[in-house]
């Protein structure tokens, strides 16, 4: 059983819309993140949240806005969606956020903006 | 800046060979994980090993601290070993390398 949920598995927006990924975690973690994956890019680190505080924002802009309604989940609000923002967004958690500690990924959500 | 560096970018081998694929990392970071991303992109970890050696099945890693470096060794190759493997190094947040992509042949 998957233990980091994330929704949808894929999602197609227009150019200047409003899409919200869903990620929850059942592994009883403190810390969560949202990656980003671009094609023929690597994994990059976007957002570090910890006891739903935000602990470390690496994205530049705005329109990104992680939100934690509860302890195990971490949504990603995307608005104005640009086709630059087409990529896989896997969420991730570890038990606290701290150094030297694993960190357990979901199955990420493939977004397609056209 | 930060760093994480793979070694090969690529790597095409008979079935039943042994690989060994190669991480370094810059001074800076100190965990490190080892994944295996599917064709159809999603990660599966298969090492946190931040020192010293740890096995599973065929694969082994070796990671030593001081020397900045990290090794996935996989013997006795098989096809369904075929994907793209990552290594991914971090104080407070991962970096990720830009991967090794495995194709082994029948």
């Amino acid at each position: 059983d998957p233990k980091i949920i994330q929704k949808p598995k894929y999602l197609v927006a227009v150019t200047g819309s409003e899409k919200i990924l869903i990620c929850e975690q059942y592994l009883g973690h403190n810390a969560m993140y949202w990656y980003r994956q671009s094609a023929k890019k690597p994994l990059e680190f976007m957002f570090s949240y910890s006891y739903q505080k935000l602990m470390d924002n690496q994205t530049a802009s705005s329109r990104f806005q992680p939100q934690s309604s509860k302890k195990n989940h971490l949504d990603l609000q995307i608005t104005a969606l640009k086709p630059d923002d087409s990529a896989t967004y896997f969420c991730a958690s570890s038990q606290e956020p701290a150094v030297n500690t694993e960190v357990f990924f979901g199955k990420g959500t493939r977004l397609t903006v056209v | 800046g930060q760093q994480v560096q793979q070694s090969p970018a690529s790597l095409v081998l008979q079935e039943g060979e042994n690989a060994e694929l190669q991480c370094n990392f810059s001074t800076s970071l100190n965990s490190m994980q080892w994944f295996y991303q599917r064709p159809g992109g999603s990660l599966v970890s298969l090492f946190y090993n931040p020192s010293g050696t740890k096995h599973s099945g065929r694969l082994t890693s070796t990671t030593v601290i001081k020397e900045r470096r990290s090794s996935l060794h996989i013997s006795s190759s098989q096809t369904t070993d075929s994907g793209t493997y990552l290594c991914a190094s971090g104080s407070w947040q991962l970096i990720f390398g830009s991967g090794t992509q495995l194709t082994v042949m029948p």
